[in-house]
C-alpha cells in the first residue's frame, strides 16, 4: 500500500517561493499506473487541485495557478516536489500530496497534509 | 473549467437516517466523478470512483449514482463515524480536475 509524506517549511514570507516535497513509499514513482498530485485546502474552505505529474515528467496544472507552479520528480529519492512562487496570504493552506490512479482518475492515497502559512 | 456545485451545503440528520448528497456539473463529465469523505484534521478518503464504484474497503452503505451532469452519493443508514464533509471531484475534463465545494453532514 502506498504511503505519502509531505515535508517543507511551515512559514513562507510573502512574494517568496513555497517549496514542498512528497516522499513516496510502497511503490516506485516510476510506476505508470499513477499520477502524482498536489491539492490544497485553505483554512475552513474546500479542496483545490493544484496539479499532477506523470512518471514521464509531463505536468498538468490548474489554470488559475499554472503561471506560478512547478512540479517535478526525483526518481533517485522516490519523491516529487511542488514549487509555488510569488506567494501571498491567499496561498495559506494545508497542502496535500496524493496518488491519482490512472484508470479511476481518483486520488486513492493521500499524505497527512502540511500546513503552510504565508506571513511576514 | 468544469464547475461542480454540491448541495445542500449542510445536511442535518440523525444516526440511522438516509443521507442523499448531490453534485451537479456545469457540463457533462460522463461517469468520471469521484466522492471523498473528510473528517476534521484528516486527509480526504476516497469513497467512490467513476460515479458508482466503491473504493477498496468502503462499506456497502455508501453508494453512488448518476452520469452526465447530475450525481448522487447515498449513505443508506448513517453511522456515527459518517458525520463528516463530503466532496465530489471530476476528471471528465482530463487532465483538468476540479472539486466541488463540499457538503457537511452533521448530527441533528
Amino acid at each position: 500500500q502506498l504511503q505519502l509524506q509531505e515535508s517543507g517549511p511551515g512559514l513562507v514570507r510573502p512574494s517568496e517561493t513555497l517549496s514542498l516535497t512528497c516522499a513516496v513509499s510502497g511503490d516506485s514513482i516510476s510506476n505508470s499506473f499513477y499520477y502524482w498530485g498536489w491539492i490544497r485546502q485553505p483554512p475552513g474552505k474546500g479542496l483545490e487541485w493544484i496539479g499532477n505529474i506523470y512518471h514521464t515528467g509531463s505536468t498538468y496544472k490548474n489554470p488559475s495557478l499554472e503561471s506560478r507552479v512547478t512540479i517535478s520528480l526525483d526518481t533517485s529519492k522516490n519523491q516529487f516536489s511542488l514549487n509555488l512562487n510569488s506567494v501571498t496570504a491567499a496561498d495559506t493552506a494545508v497542502y496535500y500530496c496524493a496518488s491519482l490512479e490512472r484508470f479511476s482518475g481518483a486520488f486513492d492515497f493521500w499524505g497527512q497534509g502540511t500546513v503552510v502559512i504565508v506571513s511576514s | 473549467e468544469i464547475v461542480l456545485a454540491q448541495s445542500p451545503a449542510t445536511l442535518s440528520l440523525s444516526p440511522g437516517e438516509r443521507a442523499t448528497l448531490s453534485c451537479r456539473a456545469s457540463q457533462s463529465v460522463s461517469s468520471y466523478l469521484a466522492w471523498y469523505q473528510q473528517k476534521p484534521g484528516q486527509a480526504p478518503r476516497l469513497l467512490i470512483y467513476d460515479a458508482s464504484n466503491r473504493a477498496t474497503g468502503i462499506p456497502a452503505r455508501f453508494s453512488g449514482s448518476g452520469s452526465g451532469t447530475d450525481f448522487t452519493l447515498t449513505i443508506s443508514s448513517l453511522e456515527p463515524e459518517d458525520f463528516a464533509v463530503y466532496y465530489c471531484q471530476q476528471r471528465g475534463n482530463w487532465p483538468q480536475l476540479t472539486f466541488g465545494g463540499g457538503t457537511k453532514v452533521e448530527i441533528k
